[in-house]
Order: structure tokens, then sequence, then C-alpha cells
């Protein structure tokens, strides 16, 4: 399995501030990377995919970046709705098991 | 458009079976591999297993390996998850999932409580 460390954990930050989060894996997955945005009793969020691809109807304030072994998401201007549990999921094409991040929980500061 | 929708769930008792399906629309159903992953409460995203697109490959997390069985019916465009020997630890919500190519689709969950 290729296991998936993001960080950080928990992130405090205020309206307007500019957030990164960061996924690393074990090994390369090229750009088999897809971002979630998740909220308490609901179904994840896709936000990214293919590393840097943004999901029809999501904002431009959230981006993805990274290739091979380390990604981000950016949030360039934090919104109310903004304040989530971010994922982010290895889907590589060679391998048949998924692997997540454990979650950043993006708090009001 | 793509849907999926997950049903099966409920409240079960420790040791017994359920089994979860997932109906797909919008979409070439037996030309796609399909997963399933689990959340459990306050928890993570955890996969949990997969089907090719013509159910000759599947492949199961270590945690129900044995215990969980991921099948599809290609003439219902259904997806399939047989539990058995139920424990506390497999509370969780169930989704079911597709990829295709890099785009991903999810169901929006069913629950499954394991309580005596």
């Amino acid at each position: 399995d290729i296991q998936m460390t993001q960080s950080p954990s928990t992130l405090s930050a205020s309206v307007g501030d500019r957030v990164t989060i960061t996924c690393r894996a074990r090994q390369s997955i090229t750009n088999w990377l897809a971002w979630y945005q998740q909220k308490p009793g609901k179904a994840p969020k896709l936000l990214i995919y293919k590393a840097s691809t943004l999901e029809s109807g999501v904002p431009s304030r959230f981006s993805g970046s990274g290739s091979g072994t380390e990604f981000t998401l950016t949030i360039s201007s934090l919104q109310p709705d903004d304040f989530a549990t971010y994922y982010c999921h290895q889907y590589n094409s060679y391998s048949s098991s998924w692997t997540f991040g454990q979650g950043t929980k993006v708090e009001i500061k | 458009q793509v849907q999926l929708v997950e049903s099966g769930g409920g409240v079960v008792q420790p040791g017994r079976s359920l089994r979860l399906s997932c109906a797909a629309s919008g979409f070439s159903f037996s030309m796609y591999t399909l997963h399933w992953v689990r959340q459990a409460p306050g928890r993570g995203l955890e996969w949990v297993a997969f089907i090719s697109y013509d159910a000759t490959s599947r492949y199961y997390a270590d945690s129900v390996k044995g215990r969980f069985t991921i099948s599809r019916d290609n003439s219902k465009d259904t997806l399939f998850l047989e539990m058995n020997s139920l424990t506390l630890d497999d509370t969780a919500m169930y989704y079911c999932a597709r990829r295709d190519g890099y785009n991903l689709n999810w169901g929006q969950g069913t629950l499954v409580s394991v309580s005596s």
C-alpha cells in the first residue's frame, strides 16, 4: 500500500488568510492525487483531481499543485464556508487499493 | 449525470451480517472498476475493497479480509458489499466510488451501526 502523510492535522486561521495543506506519498504516484472537503454529517466533496485540476463548480480560491511524492492544497483567501476538514487521496491507476491522508481540520482562529 | 446511491445500512448486532448495495446510473456500469470506502464516526476515510469491471479481480483492506465480499451485477448496474462477522469497529458510513480516468465519483453513503 502507498502510505500518505498529511500535515498539519489541525490548522487555525482567520477569514482572508492564505492556507496551505501538504500531503506526502511514500512512493511516486505521479499526479494521481485528489483533495476533498468534508463538513460534519456530509459526504466528502471533491475539490481537486489529477493533483491540480479544479472540479467543476469549485471556487477558484482553491488550487492544487505537486507531482511525484509531494502535493499541496492552497486556499488563497479563506472564506467562512471553508472551515471544514480536508483529505488527500491517492488513487494510482497501477494500484488496486486507495489510501487517504489523515485529514486536516481548518478551524477559526 | 453520474449517480451512485448506496442502501442497505442499518443497526446490526455484533457477529451478524449485512449486505450493502450501490445502484449506479449515468454511465456504462460494466466498463468501470469500483471501490467501497468507509468512515467511522469522528475518524478519517478508509479504503475497504476494490472490484474490477468484470469481477475477476477483487482486493480488500486487511481489516475486512475474510469477512467482507465485494461483488457486482452488471446486468442490474449494482455493486454489493456482503459483510459478515461484524464487529463494533465496522460501525461507519460506507461509500461506493468510481474512478473514470482521473476523475472520481462518490455516493452519499449508507450508515452501518454495529451495536448490541
